[in-house]
């Protein structure tokens, strides 16, 4: 089985300021790792995804993710926010092997990034 | 882009009333998804759907949950006999493979009184 730990809930940023959102995973397999970002009223999109190969992923939008494998952690970062950054992020896994792919998700992080 | 079309947007039921969700999934997508997000808690796993079979459900989906593509380009998600709890935001997705990521809808806000 496998369990991802968003430890923020919240994240208040200024804009232009760096940010990490952070992830941390558990599980007995191997898995792919992905973030989506839900905005106010809408559904999930796919921001990044690590599958294998380059441990550092980027996406859209400007973000990437780092995916650390003795530390189990595929921590979100961002160089510069903006406003219209203010969304929830979603950390989600899902099992290389015997599944259909479907995704365990974290809680989520509502980054809230203020002018 | 193309997207996963869901609707209504929002639906308010009374208990114990069937509702069917729908879902119009992007159409070269082989992989087919459902899942729930309770206000204020994780988005969960329903259930998967490919070859015009369920290939994988959640604990959460029992007899009262059932899944259909009743013509190539509908996704439906039935849920029988409809509880308070059963009120979440439910989002259908598609994939053309199963594990590389895919694409969700917008949800349904299924609200029941």
């Amino acid at each position: 089985a496998q369990s991802v730990t968003q430890l923020d809930s919240q994240v208040p940023v200024f804009e232009e300021a760096p940010v990490e959102l952070r992830c941390n995973y558990s599980s007995s397999v191997s898995v792919y790792l992905f973030w989506y970002v839900q905005y106010p009223n809408q559904g999930l999109q796919l921001l990044l995804k690590y599958l294998s190969g380059s441990t550092l992923v980027k996406g859209i939008n400007g973000f990437e993710a780092e995916f650390n494998k003795s530390q189990t952690s595929f921590h979100l970062r961002k160089p510069s926010v903006h406003i219209s950054d203010t969304a929830e992020y979603f950390c989600a896994v899902s099992a290389i092997r015997g599944s259909q792919g479907n995704l365990i998700f974290g809680k989520g992080t509502k980054l809230s990034v203020k002018p | 882009e193309p997207e996963v079309t869901q609707t209504p947007s929002h639906q308010v039921t009374q208990m114990g009333q069937e509702v069917i969700l729908r879902c119009v999934p992007i159409s070269n997508h082989l992989y087919f998804y459902w899942y729930r997000q309770i206000l204020g808690q994780k988005v969960e796993f329903l259930v998967s759907f490919y070859n015009n079979e369920i290939s994988e459900k959640s604990e959460i989906f029992d007899d009262q949950f059932s899944v259909e593509r009743p013509d190539g380009s509908n996704f439906t998600l039935k849920i029988r006999s409809t509880k308070l709890e059963d009120s979440a935001m439910y989002f259908c997705a598609s994939g053309q493979t199963a594990n590389y990521g895919y694409t969700f809808g917008s949800g349904t806000r299924l609200t029941v009184v």
